[in-house]
C-alpha cells in the first residue's frame, strides 16, 4: 500500500517556521505527493504538490526527500491562522482515481 | 467566486427517511468526489464521477447512491438511511482527474441519524 505516516500533532510559535515531517517508504516512481490541511469546522484545502523536486508556493514550500521517501512541508512564518489538521496524501494503489486520506497532523499554534 | 457549496450544512432525519445532499460546483470541473469523515479515520472517498454520466464507486459506497446528470451537479442520496450513516460529509472536485490538480472542497454537511 502506498500510505502515508504523519505524527499525530506538532506545536510551534507563533511567526515561526514551521517543519510538518511525512514517511512515505512505499511510494511508487509516478506518485505526487499533495498536502491538504483542514482549519476548524472547515473543508480540507489544499496546500502544495509535488513529484520530485522541492516545490514552494504563496502558502508553503515542500522539500522531498531525493528518494522521495519523505517529505516535509515548510510554513515559513506560521500564524495562529495556520492551526490546522495537515494531512501528506499519496494516489491510492488500487485506484487511479482516489487519494489515501490518513489522520494527518494536528498541528497547533502557541501565541 | 469558486466555490462547491453543499445543501443542507447539517441535517438531523430519522433511520430508512431518503434524503439528497446536493453539491455544486461552479468551476466547469470534470472530476467530482463524495467523502465522509469519522473521527479517528480520516477522509474515505464514497463515490466519485470523472465527468457527466461516469460515476464509480470509492472505497465505502455501501448505502449510498450518486447521480451525474449534469457537470455542475453531484448529488448524494441515502435511500434508507441508517445510524452508521451519521458522519460529516465533504464534496470536491477538480478540474481533471489526475495527480496534478488540485481538489476544491465544500464546506461539509453534517448528518445525524436517529
Amino acid at each position: 500500500d502506498a500510505k502515508t505516516t504523519q505524527p499525530n500533532s506538532m506545536e510551534s510559535n507563533e511567526e515561526e517556521p514551521v517543519h510538518l515531517p511525512c514517511n512515505h517508504s512505499t511510494i511508487s516512481g509516478t506518485d505526487y505527493i499533495h498536502w491538504y490541511r483542514q482549519l476548524p469546522s472547515q473543508g480540507p484545502e489544499y496546500v502544495i504538490h509535488g513529484l520530485t523536486s522541492n516545490v514552494n508556493n504563496r502558502m508553503a514550500s515542500l522539500a522531498i526527500a531525493e528518494d522521495r521517501k519523505s517529505s516535509t512541508l515548510i510554513l515559513h512564518r506560521a500564524t495562529l491562522r495556520d492551526a490546522a489538521v495537515y494531512y501528506c496524501i499519496l494516489r491510492h494503489p488500487d485506484s487511479n482515481y482516489q487519494l489515501i486520506w490518513g489522520a494527518g497532523t494536528k498541528l497547533i499554534i502557541k501565541p | 467566486e469558486a466555490q462547491v457549496t453543499q445543501n443542507p450544512r447539517y441535517l438531523i432525519t430519522v433511520t430508512g427517511k431518503k434524503l439528497t445532499v446536493t453539491c455544486s460546483q461552479n468551476m466547469n470541473h470534470e472530476y467530482m468526489s463524495w467523502y465522509r469523515q469519522d473521527p479517528g479515520l480520516g477522509l474515505r472517498q464514497i463515490y466519485y464521477s470523472m465527468n457527466v454520466e461516469v460515476t464509480d464507486k470509492g472505497d465505502v459506497p455501501e448505502g449510498y447512491k450518486v447521480s451525474r446528470k449534469e457537470k455542475r451537479n453531484f448529488p448524494l442520496i441515502l435511500e434508507s438511511p441508517s445510524p452508521n450513516q451519521t458522519s460529516l460529509y465533504f464534496c470536491a472536485s477538480s478540474l481533471v482527474w489526475g495527480d496534478s490538480y488540485e481538489q476544491y472542497f465544500g464546506p461539509g454537511t453534517r448528518l445525524t441519524v436517529t
